[in-house]
């Protein structure tokens, strides 16, 4: 079964950085490019970044220039996305998608939800 | 950056109605790379329609998109129970990559 499954509830203090993990299962990962997209609380889908999981390729939005690092490990099927400088805003729940291309995004990690509170 | 605008914001509707949801791009989607999306809470999205008219493996034939350019159409041509959801229309060609605001569609 193709799926993508994330790591669990994290909570975190203002400043603080935190590293999400979305591990492919069924298909090979470095097979397809990977987004990120959050939703904060009575919001809607944001788009955060992606990442060419074959080759490392990466892309963010400028709302996150600087903050977030996205990476994959291969040997490991799991893509990664780290966000630094935390602050009340980026309380959100936070998806990792697949991306088919033409396609667009088919496979949805179940998400993680982030809490940044001091 | 595309900006996608959803209308109506809300759409209160009985089963068995039909839904029209409408997307419009600030700018022509290259290619009508535009995507539908179900999202319902506790869940992650759900694909529906790609490319502006493709159904997605396994979504129902009552599930219907159009359009080209600027606007996009997402039909729902019977509403089932398990339709009361928010809907998203996103741009996947450009980037960054834009999601509309949501429409909702709420039982009546």
């Amino acid at each position: 079964q193709v799926q993508l499954v994330q790591s669990g509830t994290e909570v975190q203090k203002p400043g603080a950085s935190v590293k999400l993990s979305c591990k492919a299962s069924g298909y090979t990962l470095s097979s397809y490019a990977l987004h990120w997209v959050r939703q904060a609380p009575g919001q809607g889908l944001e788009w955060m970044g992606w990442i060419n999981a074959g080759d490392g390729h990466t892309k963010y939005s400028q709302n996150f220039q600087g903050r977030v690092t996205i990476t994959r490990d291969t040997s490991a099927n799991t893509a990664y996305m780290d966000l630094t400088s935390l602050r009340s805003e980026d309380t959100a729940v936070y998806y990792c998608a697949r991306d088919v291309g033409a396609a667009a995004f088919d496979i949805w990690g179940q998400g993680t939800v982030v809490t940044v509170s001091s | 950056e595309t900006v996608l605008t959803q209308s109506p914001g809300v759409l209160s509707l009985s089963p068995g109605e039909r839904a029209t949801l409408s997307c419009r791009a600030s700018q022509s989607v290259r290619s009508n790379y535009v995507a539908w999306y179900q999202h319902k809470p506790g869940q992650a999205p759900r694909l529906l329609i790609y490319a502006a008219s493709s159904r997605a493996t396994g979504v129902p034939g009552r599930f219907s998109g159009s359009g080209s350019g600027t606007d996009f159409t997402l039909v729902i041509s019977s509403l089932e129970p398990e339709d009361f959801a928010v809907y998203y229309c996103q741009q996947y060609v450009t980037s960054p990559i834009t999601f509309g605001g949501g429409t909702k569609v709420e039982i009546k």
